[in-house]
């Protein structure tokens, strides 16, 4: 499979407890982003990488989630002391930095957190 | 970010076309028009996007008011598979313009 992949696909967890998501980007695309979507709602821009640099971080990105990717692969994200407002859907996209505004982005299909 | 403005729902038939609007009155001029669409259960996926240009490709068609200020997302002949939210975004070419800023979207039915 040549798409973008999620793991886990969901997660259950008590406020307070950390979790971490994975992403796996398609092979070749150097560009990776995290969204997060809740109920209803459009998704909303988290955070971006080019390869393993961190490029662009949204407000929205507490000090209480962190992201990495650190070889320009694989991407993972972190939330530590969850709380019952970070229950959503978390959506990563990768794609290729070829120049120009046209370059589409491919998405996974999503870790469904829930924090009880 | 600009902002686009869509309608909550709409509903159409199957094999009939659709027209999904978008207006975007604060565009500037080097605001692209992107369309992605989310189907149940599933992340976004890239619909098409275009500048100033009417676009097609084997999903469907873009036609970009001459003023720019709307747009509008053409299904040629809907299937039952093309029920989803319709997301109508606008990106700039900056460099370091990298996300995509959803709205809500419309969220189409399609009826059998």
């Amino acid at each position: 499979d040549t798409g973008v992949s999620q793991d886990p696909r969901h997660k259950i967890t008590k406020r307070g407890q950390n979790v971490t998501f994975r992403c796996d980007p398609i092979s070749e695309h150097n560009r990776l982003y995290w969204y997060r979507q809740t109920l209803g709602q459009g998704p909303e821009f988290l955070t971006y990488f080019q390869n393993e640099a961190q490029l662009e971080k949204s407000r929205l990105l507490s000090d209480r989630f962190s992201a990495e990717r650190p070889k320009g692969s694989f991407s993972t994200l972190e939330i530590q002391r969850t709380e019952q407002g970070d229950s959503a859907m978390y959506l990563c996209a990768s794609s290729l930095a070829t120049g120009g505004v046209g370059n589409e982005q491919f998405f996974g299909p999503g870790t469904r957190l829930t924090v009880l | 970010d600009a902002k686009t403005t869509q309608p909550n729902s709409m509903e159409s038939n199957e094999e009939e076309p659709v027209h999904l609007p978008c207006n975007h009155s604060t565009i500037s001029g080097t605001d692209y028009i992107h369309w992605y669409r989310q189907l149940p259960s599933q992340g976004p996926e890239y619909v098409i996007h275009g500048l100033t240009s009417n676009v097609n490709n084997r999903m469907a068609s873009l036609a970009i008011a001459e003023d720019r200020k709307s747009s509008t997302l053409i299904l040629h002949r809907a299937t039952l598979r093309d029920a989803a939210v319709y997301y109508c975004i606008l990106r700039p070419l900056i460099q370091g313009a990298q996300k995509l800023v959803f709205g809500q979207g419309t969220r189409l039915t399609i009826n059998p």
